[in-house]
């Protein structure tokens, strides 16, 4: 069955530095991948999208990447602050596929 | 635009009874699906809908009913809530979901905690 694993449950970065969260599937080859942002007591936010002919992908501060090969993709925050501490979730799926699952998130919380 | 509403916010049962969460949303779009979060478990897809009149099982339906009659409500019914459907509740809606042109973004609600003595 399907797999999707993210890296570690919580993730502790020191204000500044580059935060990266891993994201990897098993047992499917997904086109797509999203990345959504939740905060506590909130709903998911979407951040990014990349498709797996783009490899890399960036907005702002935020940079996704999508190795086929290795069934991963990394997630960066760079020069990181205490606003982006927050739990970050991956969706790999397919084309027509209606059922968007989830990984189950890494809590990232940046030290001051 | 409101986005995804969810109601209510929080609600409390007995074992036993049952209740219908709301979600609305106001932006057209066709893809409509609830989420139950756990701890430890992430966000786990109950029921799907693409469009109104069709609806589908996600992975944990078990216990849930759903209906689509208009494109923009989607309510969850619990007939005989279980302390094992103690959970916060996601609603969410997207125009594709399909991917391709579009991002197929999925647009969240606010969530409704259920707690089930």
């Amino acid at each position: 069955s399907q797999k999707i694993e993210q890296n570690s449950e919580a993730l502790n970065i020191q204000e500044g530095k580059t935060a990266t969260l891993t994201c990897n599937y098993t047992n499917y080859s997904p086109a797509y991948l999203q990345w959504y942002r939740q905060d506590p007591g909130r709903g998911p936010v979407f951040l990014l999208l990349i498709r797996e002919n783009e490899k890399e992908k960036r907005k702002e501060r935020l940079k996704v990447t999508f190795d086929t090969t290795l069934k991963q993709s990394l997630f960066h925050i760079t020069a990181s602050q205490p606003a982006d501490s927050a739990t970050y979730l991956c969706a790999p799926y397919n084309f027509g596929n209606e059922k968007l699952t989830f990984g189950t998130g890494t809590r990232l919380t940046i030290i001051p | 635009n409101a986005g995804v509403t969810q109601t209510p916010k929080f609600q409390v049962l007995k074992t036993g009874q049952s209740m219908t969460l709301q979600c609305a949303q106001d932006m057209n779009h066709e893809y409509m699906s609830w989420y139950r979060q756990d701890p430890g478990m992430g966000l786990r897809l109950i029921h799907y809908s693409v469009g109104a009149g069709i609806t589908d099982q996600g992975e944990v339906p078990n216990g849930y009913n759903v209906s689509r009659s208009t494109t923009e409500d989607f309510p969850l019914r619990l007939l005989s809530a279980a302390p094992s459907q103690t959970s916060v509740y996601f609603c969410a809606s997207s125009y594709s979901i399909a991917g391709g042109a579009s991002t197929g973004e999925l647009f969240f609600g606010e969530g409704s905690r259920l707690t089930v003595l």
